[in-house]
């Protein structure tokens, strides 16, 4: 059964001060791996997808980058404006379905 | 205008009540989703469909039918709403002849409330 777990749950970070959100997968034959950023009351924003281990991907001040086990989303000197919950998912060999993570909740305080 | 719509995007039912969800998309994507999302424990698969005529069941199907009307339209009907069912829905499609066919968008949502 696929599984993708991200930690931490929530992060709380200053303004500017630069961090990372984890996300580890265990899928049988990696098709791909999502993040998207969700805001309160909104359906999630599809921000990047990785597909082999060693790929980085960048957007403003967000990188994501990809090994065989896990995902890390990087923030570099975040902004108030970056506070959303992120989403992780994961697809498999064979399917064509997506498995999420539960999110991380990111607070970015001016 | 919005990509992926749904309607309504809020409801309150009492339980027994039949109730339906309906999305629409304008992408041209013949893939669409509908997934619930509850605190805790993060977004669920309900149905999906890769067609018209190709309807499948997802993780957490029991107490739920789905209608693909067309390929743009794309509705969730909860025959007799329980309580547990009060969940945030969205709707999804992804576009399978894109090398990244995996990814999906998904509308803004319909909190649902079932009393």
């Amino acid at each position: 059964e696929d599984q993708v777990t991200q930690s931490p749950e929530a992060l709380r970070l200053q303004e500017g001060e630069s961090s990372s959100l984890n996300c580890s997968y265990t899928v049988s034959g990696l098709r791909g791996l999502f993040w998207y950023r969700q805001d309160p009351g909104k359906g999630p924003e599809f921000l990047f997808t990785l597909y082999s281990a060693g790929e980085e991907k960048e957007k403003e001040r967000l990188k994501a980058t990809l090994t065989k086990k896990e995902s890390f989303l990087h923030i570099t000197a975040p902004k108030p404006e970056d506070s959303a919950t992120y989403l992780c998912a994961a697809s498999g060999a064979g399917s064509y379905q997506l498995t999420f993570g539960k999110g991380t909740k990111l607070s970015v305080i001016p | 205008d919005a990509d992926v719509t749904q309607t309504p995007r809020n409801r309150i039912t009492k339980t027994g009540k039949r109730i339906m969800l309906e999305c629409s998309q304008t992408k041209g994507h013949d893939r669409m989703y509908w997934y619930r999302q509850d605190p805790g424990l993060g977004l669920r698969l309900i149905y999906y469909s890769f067609d018209v005529k190709d309807i499948n069941k997802g993780e957490i199907s029991d107490g739920y039918s789905v209608s693909r009307q067309a390929q743009a339209k794309f509705s969730l009907s909860l025959e007799s709403a329980i309580p547990n069912q009060t969940a945030l829905y969205f709707c999804a499609t992804s576009d399978p002849l894109r090398v990244t066919y995996n990814e999906q968008f998904f509308g803004p949502g319909t909190r649902l409330t079932v009393l």
